[in-house]
This record gives C-alpha cells, structure tokens and sequence, in this order.
C-alpha cells in the first residue's frame, strides 16, 4: 500500500522567504505527482503535475522536483507571499491497475506573514 | 464555469437522516473519483467510475455509502442512516481520457448533529 509523508505538517514564515516543502513515497513504481493548494473550507487547486520520466516541473515562483528511486518530492516556492498562504498537498498515482488513483498526503499548512 | 461542480456546498443533517451529494465533472472527463478529507487530514479515496462503471471502492465505503453514475456524466454518492462520524468534506474529482491530472470540486462540506 502507498503511503505518503509530507514534512513539516506546518510551516509559518516571514513574507520574502524561499521555502521548501517535502513530500515522500514508500512505493517508488509511480506513474506521476501531483501537488495542489487547497484554501481553507475550498476544493484543491492543481499545481503541478511531474511524469515518472520527469525531473521536475516550473511555474511561475513554484518549481516541484521528483527522485523516484529516494520516494521523494520537494515543492519549491520562492519569494513566498501572503497569498500563498494554505494547505499543500501532494498526491501520487501508482503504475498498473488502470485507474490511477491518487493517494494524498497529509498536506503541509503553511502561513506567510506580512 | 466549466470545472468540476459540486451540490450542496453544504449540508446540515439530524443523524440518522439520509443525504445525497451530486457531482457534475467537467464535460468529457471519463474519470470520476469521490474522497473524504475531515480536518487536518488529507483527502481519503472512497471510489472511482470510469464512465458509467465503478470499478474501485474503498473499506472506507461502508454498507451505508453508495455511489452512482449513470450514462457517465454526473455521480451521487448517498449516505443512509448517518453518523456524526460521517461529518466532513466530500471531494469529487474528475481526469479526460488519456490524461490523468485530477481536476477537484469544491466539496460538499456535511455536518451531522
């Protein structure tokens, strides 16, 4: 069965800071990752997406990195904003079966302060 | 809009009352995927459709919980006789063929009394 880590479960910095977020898996055979951000009280918003035969993926200030064969994902956010404040959440897809069901971690809550 | 819509945004249910959840995916999207997340915790898969089959249910899917799709456009998930332990967000989720990136509802938030 896939488990999925994230460290720190909670993270309050100044705003301005770089920051990384982390995500681990203990079944190393997956098809992708996905990381969201979810509001509080919201749905969660897709921000990236890395393929098993990716390295890693950018946007904007968030770039999320991928290592397979350590069960590893680090969410980079840099110059980090208020509005960048909630919960991050990774999910991972498992290869086979078909349905690519995604397992979530516990997410990291994170808040920027002015 | 064309993202994943969910309805109610929020329930306020007697235990021991049934509700219904619908959720409508985004036009086209073959996947179809309900999770519960309670507080501080991450989303917890309870089942997959593909179409109008549901091929995945979760042991978190008691005799209680059943969903549906039928024709493969909008699902329900029902809970019968609920339990204050039934209080949380239900996510949907849908993903187009040939693509798996998870788009996400809003939720359902239930609070059972």
């Amino acid at each position: 069965k896939q488990e999925v880590t994230q460290i720190p479960a909670a993270l309050s910095v100044p705003e301005g800071e770089n920051l990384v977020l982390n995500c681990s898996f203990t079944d190393s055979a997956i098809y992708n990752l996905q990381w969201f951000r979810q509001d509080p009280g919201k749905g969660l918003t897709s921000l990236l997406l890395i393929q098993s035969s990716q390295r890693e993926q950018t946007s904007g200030r968030l770039n999320a990195s991928l290592d397979k064969s350590s069960g590893r994902s680090t969410l980079y956010i840099a110059a980090s904003q208020p509005g960048d404040s909630a919960t991050y959440l990774c999910a991972v897809r498992l290869t086979g079966g078909g349905s690519y069901i995604p397992t979530f971690g516990r997410g990291t809550s994170l808040i920027v302060h002015p | 809009d064309t993202g994943v819509s969910q309805d109610p945004r929020h329930k306020i249910t007697k235990r021991g009352q049934n509700v219904t959840f619908r959720c409508d995916p985004i036009s086209e999207h073959n996947r179809l995927y309900w999770y519960r997340q309670t507080l501080g915790q991450g989303p917890e898969f309870l089942t997959y459709f593909q179409n109008e089959a549901q091929l995945e249910k979760s042991r978190l899917l008691s005799d209680r919980f059943s969903a549906e799709r039928p024709k493969g456009s909008f699902s329900t998930l029902e809970i019968q006789r609920t339990e204050q332990g039934d209080s949380a967000m239900y996510l949907c989720a849908s993903s187009p063929p040939g693509n798996t990136e998870a788009f996400f509802g809003q939720g359902t938030r239930l609070t059972v009394v």
